[in-house]
């Protein structure tokens, strides 16, 4: 079955720390998202990545970065955590980009880390 | 740019009432639309999904069906039930270079009561 899983469910952060973010797909997947969830607002994009080492900006990519070293894993990097980072964080994944809308092309997502910043 | 506009909750009905959530979109081309559902504490999972104009998607008793005259793809259940309580997102994709982006509406709250 398919499985995304993310390091921590609930995390609890003081302001001005360096936090970390992980995902780990077994799929194989070449493609793998980092978005963040806030009411109201719905889910936006932060970083993608389409292979290893290879990273793009989202929507809102300011005070993220990204690391991807090996296929299964994608980071995400709060260099110096603020308070309006507080909020749900879902990394998802996907097959390589076909260009057909098949079935395989569906993203399958972890079950969120919900992040505070204090 | 893509966008999806969903109507706002959250939405309360009465189990085995008639579901409707509105879903419209804006993109160019032919983009793939997808239902996505967010249970209390978990990630999102697809629901359904339709890939081309006059497709309608299914799963769970769910339904919808992809519109490109009114650019819309709402979503359905005939009766629904206490356990379909959760959050519905509509998102679309567009075949961009770079790998598959998906843009998704706010989401919309159901909740079921008996």
């Amino acid at each position: 079955d398919v499985k995304v899983t993310q390091s921590s469910r609930y995390l609890v952060k003081r302001t001005g720390e360096k936090v970390f973010l992980e995902c780990v797909q077994d799929m194989d997947h070449e493609n793998m998202f980092w978005y963040r969830q806030d009411p109201g607002l719905g889910l936006r994009l932060i970083y993608f990545s389409y292979d290893v080492k290879m990273k793009e900006k989202g929507d809102i990519p300011e005070g993220y970065s990204v690391s991807r070293e090996k296929k299964e894993r994608f980071s995400l990097i709060l260099e110096s955590a603020s308070t309006n980072q507080t909020s749900m964080y879902l990394c998802a994944s996907i097959p390589h980009f076909s260009g057909r809308a098949s079935s395989t092309d569906t993203q399958y997502f972890g079950p969120g880390t919900r992040l505070t910043v204090l | 740019g893509d966008s999806v506009t969903q109507m706002e909750g959250p939405v309360t009905l009465s189990e085995e009432a008639f579901l409707t959530i509105n879903c419209t979109y804006t993109a160019t081309g032919y983009p793939s639309l997808f239902w996505y559902v967010q249970y209390p504490g978990e990630g999102l999972q697809l629901l359904l999904k339709a890939t081309k104009a006059d497709d309608k998607g299914s799963n769970k008793g769910f339904e919808a069906t992809y519109r490109k005259e009114t650019t819309s793809f709402h979503l359905e259940k005939g009766s629904v039930q206490v356990s379909d309580s959760a959050v519905y997102f509509c998102a679309l994709r567009r075949f961009t270079g770079g790998g598959n982006k998906l843009t998704f509406g706010t989401g919309t709250q159901l909740k079921v009561e008996l």
